[in-house]
């Protein structure tokens, strides 16, 4: 079972929209609807921001939005902000009460 | 407020053992199935292990399958994993979350780390 595919990095100025890429198979991102997103500062705990491919969590802003397509999922951050700096992980149920994270992406507020 | 606080981590040598903990509060322990993730140094999430609720069904990912062991106190509100036959690549943060399975982990500890080396 590999880690789901995600870029390493992506940025964006403050304003701007970035969109993060989570790619697996039929076997994981693309044969269930249960992928979420998880935000990560470093030393910190990670915290959750989608679930269920495009549920928001009370709290976290809608400028996080997510969305699938087949085997791949993807994280959308509209207005960015210097506090979304952190790294980011996609994460799918894969059957028989397993989960595969993806590999992560570092976002960077330019 | 859900509160998980991981605690036992540690220098262990290759081939030892370690018992982590994490205190639960804030919500109905017994009710919430429970899990670990862990990251290793420079490298991303990976989940480890999960527990139902009573504690009656457990699942482990491959790489810890036979040598972790998860397990739960529900009188205690406490959740651990058992790690034995330490290996270097076992070196990482661990953090027990609050979730499993379909469900989303949405709450997360702090992270207790275990170093593993001679």
């Amino acid at each position: 079972q590999s880690a789901p595919t995600q870029p390493r990095s992506v940025s964006g100025s403050p304003g701007q929209s970035v969109t993060i890429s989570c790619t697996g198979t039929s076997s994981d991102v693309g044969g269930y609807n249960y992928l979420s997103w998880y935000q990560h500062h470093p030393g910190k705990a990670p915290k959750l921001m989608i679930f269920d491919v495009n549920k928001r969590p009370s709290g976290v802003p809608d400028r996080f939005s997510g969305s699938k397509s087949g085997n791949t999922a993807s994280l959308t951050i509209s207005g960015l902000q210097g506090e979304d700096e952190a790294d980011y992980y996609c994460c799918s149920y894969a059957g028989s009460s397993t989960v595969v994270f993806g590999g992560g992406t570092k976002v960077t507020v330019l | 407020e859900v509160q998980l606080l991981e605690s036992g981590g540690g220098l262990v040598q290759p081939g030892g053992s370690l018992r982590l903990s994490c205190a639960a509060s804030g919500f109905i322990f017994s009710n919430y199935a429970m899990s670990w993730v862990r990251q290793a140094p420079g490298k991303g999430l990976e989940w480890v292990s999960s527990i139902s609720g009573t504690g009656g069904n457990t699942f482990y990912a491959d790489s810890v399958k036979g040598r972790f062991t998860i397990s739960r106190d529900n009188a205690k509100n406490t959740l651990y994993l058992q790690v034995n036959s330490l290996r270097a690549d076992d070196t990482a943060v661990y953090y027990c979350a609050k979730g499993w399975s379909s469900f989303p982990l949405d709450s997360w500890g702090q992270g207790t780390l275990v170093t593993v080396s001679s």
